[in-house]
């Protein structure tokens, strides 16, 4: 059974980059793609972009310029950068596996990590 | 950008109900739609995908259907435990978005 954890620092500083990583166990990062998706306390789901087993990746366009995926197949893991942060970006972070040669869609979530941007 | 509007936004029913929530895309995604449950403080979870098939290990209370622009996710039978916010997802075009939720509360 494919477990997904999201880990990186809760607090982030005004104009400093976040960086959270998502590890998989029970399934190889190589046999799926792979999604980043952010909640604000009280709102809904934004997605911020998907990456391929090949490492290309999609990525929202209202946040394209600042974020960065990557994976790490050595580690079964794959990480989320995002750059210039301000308090809009305060959110859970949710790293999702996602199923499905068309209509692909997120199957499974890891538990999701506050990160807060505050100086 | 694919504008998904969820109606209503909030619904109150009760147990043994039948609820219907909708979802209407700002134009045409075929069939692939998505809905998710999601409760406070837990990921979202799928329920069914490409409008109408029923993910694995979901109680079969729950359907739905469309295609196009409008879709439907009905629970025939309302349980205790169907409390939550449930969200449709566009996954036709980037960017994937999603409706703004529709929040379901237990009368």
């Amino acid at each position: 059974q494919v477990q997904l954890q999201e880990s990186g620092p809760g607090l982030v500083k005004p104009s400093e980059t976040l960086s959270l990583t998502c590890t998989v166990s029970g399934d190889s990062i190589s046999n799926y793609y792979w999604s980043w998706i952010r909640q604000p306390a009280g709102k809904g789901l934004e997605w911020i972009g998907r990456i391929y087993p090949s490492g290309s990746t999609n990525y929202n366009p209202s946040l394209k310029s600042r974020v960065t995926m990557s994976l790490d197949t050595s580690k079964n893991q794959f990480s989320l950068k995002l750059s210039s942060v301000t308090a809009a970006d305060t959110a859970v972070y949710y790293c999702a596996r996602e199923s499905g040669v068309t209509g692909t869609r997120p199957d499974c979530w890891g538990q999701g990590t506050l990160v807060t941007v505050s100086s | 950008d694919i504008q998904m509007t969820q109606s209503p936004s909030s619904v109150s029913a009760s147990i043994g109900d039948r609820v219907t929530i909708t979802c209407r895309a700002s134009q045409d995604i075929y069939s692939w739609l998505a809905w998710y449950q999601q409760k406070p403080g837990k990921p979202p979870k799928l329920l069914i995908y490409t409008s109408s098939s029923l993910q694995s290990g979901v109680p079969s209370r729950f359907s739905g259907s469309g295609s196009g622009t409008d879709f439907t996710l009905t629970i025939s039978s309302l349980q205790p435990e169907d409390f939550g916010t449930y969200y449709c997802h566009q996954s036709n075009s980037f960017p994937i978005t999603f409706g703004q939720g529709t929040r379901l509360e237990i009368e």
